[in-house]
């Protein structure tokens, strides 16, 4: 089956600063593979997705590229801003998701 | 148009009672999921649904949990003979149907505490 491995947190950053989240994954064939986000008292969003290698996803300034030689895909922004604090899950899927532990976010103003 | 919802929101129970989570999936959505979310933790597969029928229940911890969803549309999971390691986030998503590349959208979960 899938799992995944995500960096530890909490990443605590200032405004504007860049940021990156480590996500590896084991999978048999070929996952699409997702970063959900759970904003403080909100239920989980999806954040961006990468359905084939090599593919970039990107939304509201976040971006991730499935990397099948490396199995990963990291989340970047290149300048975070106090609305994005939350909690971060990288997540594998073939028929169903495959969380990650999830990544706390604190960013400071 | 309507999100998945979830009934109840929140449920208190006492150690040994019987419970059921309601989830009302996205309408034309076929295929439906139950994860369970304990603190501080990710999303853990529970069951799937393609239709009617459960295509996929491995995650279910032991025989006390059950999910039904007899028309295809709504489920339901139940819980006999709660413990206190049932409390948890029960969330649930329905996708249009399955396969890796359809997005899960999520409820916004039932939180279940076992007094």
């Amino acid at each position: 089956g899938n799992s995944v491995t995500q960096m530890e947190g909490p990443v605590t950053l200032s405004e504007e600063a860049f940021l990156t989240i480590n996500c590896t994954y084991t999978a048999t064939g070929y996952p699409s593979l997702f970063w959900y986000v759970q904003y403080p008292g909100e239920g989980l969003q999806l954040l961006l997705k990468a359905t084939k290698a090599d593919d970039k996803g990107s939304n509201k300034g976040f971006e991730a590229t499935y990397r099948k030689e490396t199995t990963s895909f990291h989340l970047e922004k290149g300048s975070v801003q106090v609305s994005d604090s939350a909690v971060y899950f990288c997540a594998p899927r073939g028929n169903k998701l495959v969380f990650g532990a999830g990544t706390i976010l604190r960013v400071k103003s | 148009g309507a999100g998945v919802s979830q009934t109840p929101s929140n449920k208190v129970t006492e150690k040994g009672k019987y419970v059921e989570l309601r989830c009302d999936p996205i309408s034309g959505h076929t295929a439906l999921y139950w994860y369970r979310q304990s603190l501080g933790q990710g999303p853990e597969f529970l069951i799937y649904f393609q239709g009617t029928g459960a295509a996929d229940d491995s995650g279910l911890p032991n025989d006390r949990f059950f999910a039904v969803r007899p028309e295809g549309s709504v489920s339901t999971l139940k819980i006999q003979r709660t413990e206190r390691g049932d409390s948890a986030v029960y969330l649930c998503a329905s996708s249009l149907t399955r396969g890796p590349s359809y997005e899960q959208y999520f409820g916004p979960g039932t939180r279940l505490t076992v007094t």
